[in-house]
């Protein structure tokens, strides 16, 4: 069974600073990655994929991630972080045979002023 | 192009009710899917719907059931509701099973009480 782990329940970071919010996985095969984002009383978001190429993907409002097929990790990353990055962030993986997700139990980003 | 839509928005039921749920996918899109968000379960797949049948179905019970429609709308139904079963459920949207990418909707948040 395929499964995703987002170790962190929260991340705090200065508005300006780079931020990386972590997720690992564990699938049979090769990996559909996916990350999303929700903000209060909204649905998800999507940010961004990986399904095969270059391991660093960019995606929407300036995130990108980066795939690393030894460690099994997807961590997301910003530059720069923005006080309304402050969200719920999802990491997913996707079952090849089917749509269906699974995800990480999220991780809340802080961004401070 | 129009997002994915969820229908009511809010939803207060009483135990033993039984509640129906719509979602309207993205136009063009023939895949549905839906999910189950609580604060202590995190995000559990319900159902995956294309073209009428029913692809993957969750580890949920029998008292949760759903269906898709030939203009690709899906509904889905609980009955005897549980106090459990207070939950923000979201539906989600693909080309098809095969496309990589969900989009999802703003969610129903069911209050049983």
């Amino acid at each position: 069974a395929q499964s995703v782990a987002q170790p962190e329940d929260q991340v705090n970071v200065a508005e300006g600073n780079p931020l990386t919010v972590k997720c690992t996985y564990s699938v049979s095969g090769n990996p559909y990655l996916f990350w999303y984002v929700q903000y209060p009383n909204r649905g998800l978001q999507f940010l961004l994929k990986y399904i095969t190429g270059d391991n660093l993907v960019k995606g929407s409002y300036g995130f990108e991630a980066e795939f690393n097929k030894s460690q099994t990790s997807f961590h997301l990353k910003k530059p720069s972080a923005l006080v309304s990055d402050s969200a719920l962030y999802f990491c997913a993986v996707r079952d090849i045979r089917y749509s269906t997700l699974t995800f990480g139990k999220g991780t809340m980003l802080l961004v401070s002023p | 192009k129009a997002g994915v839509t969820q229908t009511p928005r809010y939803l207060i039921k009483t135990r033993g009710q039984q509640v129906t749920l719509s979602c309207s996918p993205i136009s063009g899109h023939r895949s549905v899917s839906w999910y189950q968000q609580t604060p202590g379960q995190g995000l559990q797949f319900l159902f995956e719907y294309f073209s009428e049948t029913q692809r993957n179905k969750g580890n949920f019970p029998g008292r949760f059931s759903g269906r898709q429609f030939s203009n690709s709308r899906s509904e889905m139904n609980v009955s005897t509701l549980e106090l459990g079963d207070s939950a923000l459920y979201l539906c989600a949207s693909s080309l098809s099973w095969e496309q990589e990418t969900q989009y999802f909707g703003p969610g129903t948040r069911l209050l049983v009480l």
